[in-house]
């Protein structure tokens, strides 16, 4: 079965610094791997998604994520952190095996920005 | 256009009570999922329609029962809830049910039990 790991349950930043949220995964199938965000009272938002080819990805909003299968590892990094990116983040796997495609989500990490 | 759309964004019932919470799509999406989101926890699966069918129940109680009436609408009917039912109730699609397409989240209903 599919499973992430989020290392860090709450990240801390200043405003200008690098973001970095990490994310370990386990999958006996090549995976597909997705980093979402959520501002409080809202729904999912995608960030990023990684499925075959280039493994650094780029998504939105400054993010970008690298696999590396090596390390089992999709980690979230933003150069330069910004006010508005405070929010909580969710790694994800996705499970195609029983034909219908299945999230599988890490328990999350909050990222607060301190100005 | 890429909007999942939810509604109410409220919701308040008792345990008699029997509602139901609706989300949109018009993306042709043709897979279609619930979730249920407590507190500072992920998204947690209940339902995946596909192609207008049932094709995941994660053991949901039948006092929650979906019902996709068409590809672009989705359903969920409370009956006799629990106050340990109140949660962010999600809604999300995708393009159809294979791993590679990511899935688009509504707003949430916020549901209440009293």
């Amino acid at each position: 079965a599919q499973s992430v790991t989020q290392l860090g349950s709450h990240v801390s930043v200043s405003e200008g610094a690098l973001v970095l949220l990490r994310c370990n995964y386990s999958s006996s199938v090549p995976p597909y791997l997705f980093w979402y965000v959520q501002y409080p009272n809202q729904g999912l938002q995608l960030l990023l998604k990684y499925t075959t080819g280039a493994t650094l990805v780029k998504g939105i909003n400054g993010f970008e994520a690298e696999f590396k299968k090596s390390e089992t590892s999709f980690h979230l990094t933003k150069p330069s952190a910004h006010m508005s990116d405070a929010a909580e983040y969710f790694c994800a796997v996705s499970d195609g095996i029983q034909g219908a495609q299945k999230l599988v989500f890490g328990q999350g990490t909050r990222l607060t920005i301190n100005p | 256009d890429t909007e999942v759309t939810q509604t109410p964004k409220h919701l308040v019932m008792g345990m008699t009570n029997k509602k139901s919470l609706k989300c949109e799509q018009h993306m042709g999406h043709r897979a279609m999922y619930w979730y249920k989101q407590k507190a500072k926890k992920p998204p947690e699966l209940m339902f995946v329609y596909s192609y207008e069918k049932l094709s995941i129940n994660e053991s949901v109680p039948s006092r929650f029962s979906p019902e996709c009436p068409n590809s672009s609408l989705l359903n969920l009917h409370l009956h006799a809830l629990q106050p340990e039912d109140s949660a962010l109730y999600l809604c999300a699609s995708s393009q159809d049910r294979a791993a590679t397409y990511e899935q688009y989240f509504g707003p949430g209903t916020r549901l209440t039990v009293t």
